[in-house]
Parts: C-alpha cells; sequence; structure tokens
C-alpha cells in the first residue's frame, strides 16, 4: 500500500493570503489527523476527520479550517496568513500511526 | 487540557550505551501513550506505543514502562547505534491516537 502522502511538498506565501493542503490517507484508512509543528511550539494538533466529520479540533483560532471528502482525502484551509503561521504541516492517518512527509509553508 | 513534559531535551551518549527519556502527564484519563522518532528532514515514525493497562511493553531494543500513578511513562533504547540518533517525541491521548498531546522532544545523539 502507498503511505500518506501530502501537497505541495513547499509553499511560499505572503501575509493575508490563503493556502490549501492536501493529505491522502493509506487507503483504506478513514480517519485523518493534523498537526503543525513549529520549532518554538513543536508538534501540536489541529484537527481529526473520520467519515467527512470533523471528531476532535484543537485550540487554533477559525483561520484555520479542514474537510474530509468521501475518498477520506483531507485539506486544510489556512486563510489571511500570518508569520507565525510558517511550519510544517503533518498529516497522519490510522489514528496518527502514520504521518505523511509533511507540507513546509513559509510566510513572507 | 492534556499537558507533556519530556525530559532531557537533549541526550548525549556513547554507542553501546542504554538512554532513558522521560515523559509526565497531566490528565489522569489519558490511556493512549505512543513514542515517535523523527530524523532531520523527516516525518515523524512511530516506533512504539503502550496502553493505559499495560505496565511495560518491548520490542528488540526499545521499552516503553508507564506509571500511572504517578502519571509518567518512559522510553529505555538498549545498546544504542548511531543509527538510533533522532529527535524523539513521547505524546498522549485520551482514546486511540486521533488527538496526541506532544512533548517537546528529546535530541538524542548517539556518538560512534
Amino acid at each position: 500500500k502507498a503511505g500518506v502522502t501530502q501537497t505541495p511538498r513547499y509553499l511560499i506565501k505572503t501575509r493575508g493570503q490563503q493556502v490549501t493542503l492536501s493529505c491522502s490517507p493509506i487507503s483504506g484508512h478513514r480517519s485523518v489527523s493534523w498537526y503543525q509543528q513549529t520549532p518554538g511550539q513543536g508538534l501540536q494538533f489541529l484537527f481529526e476527520y473520520f467519515s467527512e466529520t470533523q471528531r476532535n479540533k484543537g485550540n487554533f483560532p477559525g483561520r484555520f479550517s479542514g474537510r474530509q471528502f468521501s475518498n477520506s482525502r483531507s485539506e486544510m484551509n489556512v486563510s489571511t496568513l500570518e508569520l507565525g503561521d510558517s511550519a510544517l504541516y503533518l498529516c497522519a492517518s490510522s489514528l496518527s500511526r502514520y504521518f505523511g512527509p509533511g507540507t513546509r509553508l513559509t510566510v513572507l | 487540557g492534556e499537558n507533556v513534559e519530556q525530559h532531557p531535551s537533549t541526550l548525549s551518549v556513547q554507542e553501546g550505551d542504554s538512554a532513558v527519556i522521560k515523559c509526565t502527564y497531566s490528565d489522569s484519563a489519558s490511556n493512549y501513550f505512543p513514542w515517535y522518532k523523527q530524523e532531520l528532514g523527516k516525518r515523524p515514525q512511530l516506533i512504539i506505543d503502550i496502553r493505559s493497562n499495560v505496565g511495560e511493553k518491548k520490542d528488540q531494543r526499545i521499552a516503553v514502562t508507564l506509571n500511572k500513578t504517578a502519571k509518567h511513562f518512559s522510553l529505555h533504547i538498549t545498546e544504542t547505534q548511531p543509527e538510533d540518533s533522532a529527535v524523539y517525541f513521547c505524546a498522549a491521548s485520551m482514546g486511540a491516537g486521533n488527538m496526541l498531546t506532544f512533548g517537546g522532544g528529546t535530541r538524542l545523539m548517539v556518538k560512534p
């Protein structure tokens, strides 16, 4: 089976823009969790989706949102980007047992 | 909410020695405790996990112990090798791992 995949791998945006990141879990896995990784704050939980429903949400502002499609692929969106949103965004499937390679977002 | 503290933040050992990393958690409702290894520029990789109904679990050179009363758990790596060098993260969750709270990480350096 193919592993967890994320696209794009790298993104550069400017403040105020919005961005959409994509995650495809391992085939057959219906749970997708998203995490933000920064040098200062470490790994922080963003949200979790299961069968197209958001089951849990971390302590992030409403600018961070997500969704899951019927094929279990998930997207997360960040609106009105701030410099502090620069981070590695990781998704994981199968209850966080398998992580994707991450999307490195840089906000200028 | 849950808070996980991890110590030490850096650990340097000689090849062949043992390494121990400790984590404490705050929420007694947490019942799932995984450990991840993250090499530079790579994704976190689950290396071992333990549930609250188990006190210890081993997998070759790696073991994890859990003390529910004291609310702490530890990762033990024996016979360390240079390829064990990485950042290790502990985590805790109330459930099966869908919503993890991570510790701050330990950078392990194994000197040949």
